[in-house]
């Protein structure tokens, strides 16, 4: 079975600089996806970036990148020059059977003016 | 703008009301999904159509009755539901996928509906 551990309840940031949330995995999945999803106060579930098991290089979304070690089986977030709409909650997953997604607990951040 | 509609964002119901919840996607996906969220935890998998075919029941209790009329709709009936089943319930939708064939591709979310039970 998969699992996804979020170690991280909240995290402060100033504003302009950069975050990092971590997020480590267990499975015995050859295959699997991990996944990073925004949620602010109003509930609607973002999707924010995507890192295959496969894939050789770390996935990058704009501001967001993912530091993804297969080895240690993490999966951290990297939130660079933080703004004040980045205050939220952030959910690690990944996909199991079925295409099942498994959610940490998440972490939430608060970013400072 | 999310590209997944859930109708109503509120609602409020008795227990012994029967209402339902309606998501619609027109991103040409195949697998749609109902999930549970309770305040400041993770959102927990209810069902998963595939291919309009109900593919996972997450041991739902059957107050909670899911239908996929077409690959755009998802509905989600609800019958004399409990004050407990007061959450947010959240749709999505994914390109979809065949048997035990996982794709591994991304869930779209809609905004979630808020149920309030008295």
């Amino acid at each position: 079975a998969q699992k996804i551990t979020q170690t991280q309840p909240g995290m402060f940031v100033q504003e302009k600089e950069a975050v990092t949330l971590d997020c480590t995995y267990d499975t015995s999945d050859p295959s699997y996806g991990l996944f990073w999803y925004k949620q602010p106060s109003s509930g609607e579930m973002i999707f924010l970036i995507y890192q295959g098991s496969y894939d050789q290089q770390n996935a990058t979304e704009g501001r967001y990148s993912l530091n993804f070690q297969k080895a240690r089986k993490s999966a951290n977030l990297v939130i660079s020059a933080s703004q004040l709409g980045d205050s939220a909650m952030y959910f690690c997953a990944m996909t199991g059977l079925g295409n099942k997604l498994v959610f940490g607990a998440g972490t939430i951040l608060r970013v400072k003016s | 703008d999310t590209e997944v509609t859930q109708t109503p964002k509120h609602l409020v119901m008795g227990m012994t009301n029967k209402k339902s919840l309606k998501c619609e996607q027109h991103m040409g996906h195949r697998a749609m999904y109902w999930y549970k969220q309770k305040a400041k935890k993770p959102p927990e998998l209810m069902f998963v159509y595939s291919y309009e075919k109900l593919s996972i029941n997450e041991s739902v209790p059957s107050r909670f009755s899911p239908e996929c009329p077409n690959s755009s709709l998802l509905n989600l009936h609800l019958h004399a539901l409990q004050p407990e089943d007061s959450a947010l319930y959240l749709c999505a939708s994914s390109q979809g996928y065949r048997g035990l064939f996982r794709e591994n591709q991304p869930q779209h979310f809609g905004d979630g509906t808020r149920l309030s039970i008295l």
